[in-house]
């Protein structure tokens, strides 16, 4: 069973507002990622770590988003102006290494009204 | 990039029948996972599985990989069975390509 812990389980925001979700991944496990799964069950990859450094994100992440993954602290991401699109619910997953298997947290459901 | 079909897209089950969802990738290069979704959210690893056939209780997953498909078999259904399964493949990185899965009903 996973043990990756993300707060809050669900935010509710306005449009503009920032939006922070967090994540502690399993003990061990240096590689983090985020996901988001939109309604329609469709996955994005937004961005991974490792340990501290970022591996990969993509340019809406770059853009829109601030995100770190702190040694000693939970990771985060944060939307820095939320939008309706936004709208989703956003998956951390941690990981030994770059051939491993994922466990995944149970998800911070961001409603952007 | 990496594309994943999953089918079909839902199932409706009598409790104690059986059910088989397919995964077809793309491309050979890739490992392929299955995963659960519970209604709540929380995804649940069930199988990794590059290749072959492993089990586990009454799940098992069978990877073709040449063949560029792979199959969850679920026997003697229950009503906790219920909810979406999503097949991934990951390449170099571990950065997961996902199908937009199958969602399960099992009726008592």
């Amino acid at each position: 069973n996973s043990k990756v812990i993300q707060t809050p389980r669900y935010l509710v925001k306005g449009q503009g507002q920032k939006a922070k979700m967090r994540c502690i991944p399993e003990k061990g496990h240096p590689v983090v990622f985020w996901y988001q799964q939109n309604k329609n069950n469709e996955f994005k990859f937004l961005i991974n770590f490792q340990n501290q450094e970022v591996l990969q994100q993509i340019d809406m992440t770059e853009k829109r988003f601030s995100a770190e993954c702190p040694s000693n602290s939970p990771c985060s991401l944060e939307i820095q102006s939320s939008e309706a699109g936004d709208s989703a619910l956003y998956l951390c997953a941690s990981s030994t290494g770059d051939q491993n298997t994922l466990y995944f947290g149970a998800g911070t459901r961001l409603s952007v009204l | 990039g990496q594309q994943v079909q999953q089918s079909p897209a839902s199932l409706v089950l009598q409790e104690g029948e059986n059910a088989e969802l397919q995964c077809n990738f793309s491309s050979t290069a890739t490992r392929l996972q299955w995963f659960y979704q519970h209604p709540g959210g929380r995804l649940v690893s069930l199988f990794y599985n590059p290749s072959g056939t492993k089990h586990t209780g009454r799940l098992t997953s069978t990877t073709v990989t040449n063949e560029r498909r792979g199959s969850l078999h679920i026997s003697s259904s229950q009503t906790t069975d219920s909810g979406t399964y999503f097949c991934a493949t990951n390449s170099a990185g571990n950065k997961l390509t996902f199908g937009i899965g199958t969602r399960v009903l099992v009726r008592p």
